[in-house]
C-alpha cells in the first residue's frame, strides 16, 4: 500500500502570501494524485488530479505538480478562504486500496 | 447539478449495527463508480468502500472489510453502507463520493462530488 506522507503539518501564513505544500509518496505513483481542499465543517473539494489537472471552478492562483515520488500544492496569493486544511490522495491502479496522505494546515499567521 | 446528501447516522453501542443512505440527484448512479469516506475526529480521511455503477465490482478497506457491505438502488439512485459489528474506532463522519470517471471498469480513483457527512458514534 502507498503511503503518502504530507509536509508541513501546518502552514501559518498570512493573506496574500505564497503557500507550498508537499506530498511524498512512499514509491513513484507516476502523476496519479489529487489535492483537496476542506474547510471547516465541509465535505473536501476536488483540486486538482493526475497531478496537475485543474478541477472545475478551481481558481487560477492554484497550482500543482510533480511526478514520480513527489508533489507540490501552490497557492500564489492566499485569499481569506484558502485557510484550510489540504489533502494529497494517491489514485490506485491496483491493488484495490487509495489513500490519502494525514493532510496540511493552512492557518492564518 | 450533482447533489449528494447522506442519512441514517447517529448514536449506536459497540457490537450494534447502522445504515448509511446516500440520495444522488443530477445525474445516474449507474454512470460511475461511487465511494464511502470517512474521517475520524480531527482525523484525516479514509477510504473505505468502492461499488461500480453497472457492475456488481466492489472492493474494501481492510479495515472494515467482513463488517460493512456497500450496495446500491439504481432505480432510487441511492448508494448504501450496512455497518455491522461497530466498533469505537468507526465514530467518524461518513460521506459518500462520485468517482471522478464515467466509465464502470476501473474506478477513475479521484472523488469529485462528495456528500456533507453523516456523523456515526460508537459508544456505550
Amino acid at each position: 500500500e502507498i503511503v503518502l506522507t504530507q509536509s508541513p503539518a501546518t502552514l501559518s501564513l498570512s493573506p496574500g502570501e505564497s503557500a507550498t505544500l508537499s506530498c511524498r509518496a512512499s514509491q513513484s505513483v507516476s502523476t496519479y494524485l489529487a489535492w483537496y481542499q476542506q474547510r471547516p465543517g465541509q465535505a473536501p473539494r476536488l483540486l486538482f488530479y493526475d497531478a496537475s489537472k485543474r478541477a472545475s471552478g478551481i481558481p487560477a492562483r492554484f497550482s500543482g505538480s510533480g511526478s514520480g515520488r513527489d508533489f507540490t500544492l501552490t497557492i500564489s496569493s492566499l485569499e481569506p478562504e484558502d485557510f484550510a486544511l489540504y489533502y494529497c490522495q494517491h489514485r490506485s491502479t491496483w491493488p484495490p486500496a487509495w489513500t490519502f496522505g494525514q493532510g496540511t494546515k493552512v492557518e492564518i499567521k | 447539478q450533482v447533489h449528494l446528501v447522506e442519512s441514517g447516522g447517529g448514536l449506536v453501542k459497540p457490537g450494534g449495527s447502522l445504515r448509511l443512505s446516500c440520495a444522488a440527484s443530477g445525474f445516474s448512479l449507474s454512470d460511475n463508480y461511487m465511494a464511502w469516506i470517512r474521517q475520524a475526529p480531527g482525523k484525516g480521511l479514509e477510504w473505505l468502500s468502492y461499488i461500480g455503477g453497472s457492475t456488481n465490482t466492489i472492493y474494501y478497506a481492510d479495515s472494515v472489510r467482513g463488517r460493512f457491505t456497500i450496495s446500491r438502488d439504481n432505480a432510487r439512485n441511492s448508494l448504501f453502507l450496512q455497518m455491522n459489528s461497530l466498533r469505537a474506532e468507526d465514530t467518524a463522519v461518513y460521506f459518500c463520493a462520485r468517482d471522478l470517471g464515467g466509465g464502470n471498469t476501473w474506478p477513475e480513483g479521484y472523488f469529485d462530488y462528495w456528500g456533507q457527512g453523516a456523523l456515526v458514534t460508537v459508544s456505550s
